[in-house]
């Protein structure tokens, strides 16, 4: 069975710096999903970023990029200048490629971001 | 709709009683996800529904856990006889695709129901 693990319950960052969120995975498969979700006070999960397993070039969208080192099953979330609105709950999530069973996400226990003024 | 809508919002109820949680996705979405956060923790999947179809079941965590689509849009789920460790946010997610094949599915989720069980 796979299982995600953030192993950082809480961080924090300063306002216009960077801060990187970590969690690795374990899974027998070679084909996957990885995600970064943000979990804001509204409850709604929102999409931050995902990579392909199969794609070796790390994902980017704007401030976030991740860090992916599929050997090492770890998948970091770098988030640069960090904004007021960062400050949210962060869930690393797995989901297989395809396959007959259903293609749920698995998520870690999350991180939650503290951005300071 | 613009978005998933989920309700009620908040949902307090006596042990025993049982609840209903409603689902509507976003229109014409085939996928449909139901998942359980508990306090602190990250969502665990629940059960999937392709259009009515609920294909996969195997997150219910009891007999006491029901969900249906009937019309392939609109989704319940049912808690029968509510006991305190069902105390969680529940919530739905649903994606245009199906998802038991490869694709660039996005998943769209709701705010949830935060169903508080005394």
């Amino acid at each position: 069975a796979q299982t995600v693990t953030q192993s950082q319950p809480e961080m924090s960052v300063q306002e216009a710096e960077t801060v990187t969120l970590s969690c690795t995975y374990d899974t027998s498969e070679s084909d996957y999903y990885l995600f970064w979700y943000k979990q804001p006070p509204s409850r709604q999960m929102i999409l931050v970023i995902r990579q392909e397993a199969y794609k070796q070039q790390n994902a980017t969208e704007n401030r976030f990029s991740v860090n992916f080192q599929k050997a090492a099953k770890s998948f970091s979330l770098k988030i640069s200048d960090s904004q007021l609105g960062d400050a949210a709950m962060y869930f690393c999530a797995y989901r297989r490629h395809y396959g007959g069973a259903t293609n749920k996400l698995i998520f870690g226990t999350g991180t939650l971001l503290a951005v300071q003024p | 709709g613009a978005g998933v809508s989920q309700s009620p919002r908040y949902k307090v109820a006596k042990r025993g009683q049982d609840v209903a949680l409603r689902c509507d996705p976003i229109s014409g979405h085939v996928s449909l996800f139901w998942y359980q956060q508990a306090l602190g923790q990250g969502p665990e999947f629940l059960t999937y529904f392709q259009n009515e179809a609920q294909l996969d079941k195997s997150g219910l965590p009891s007999d006491r856990f029901f969900a249906e689509r009937p019309e392939g849009s609109v989704s319940t789920l049912k808690i029968q006889r509510t006991q305190q460790e069902d105390s969680a946010v529940y919530l739905c997610a649903s994606s245009l695709v199906r998802f038991r094949g490869a694709g660039d599915e996005k998943l769209f989720f709701g705010s949830g129901t935060q169903l508080s069980v005394l």
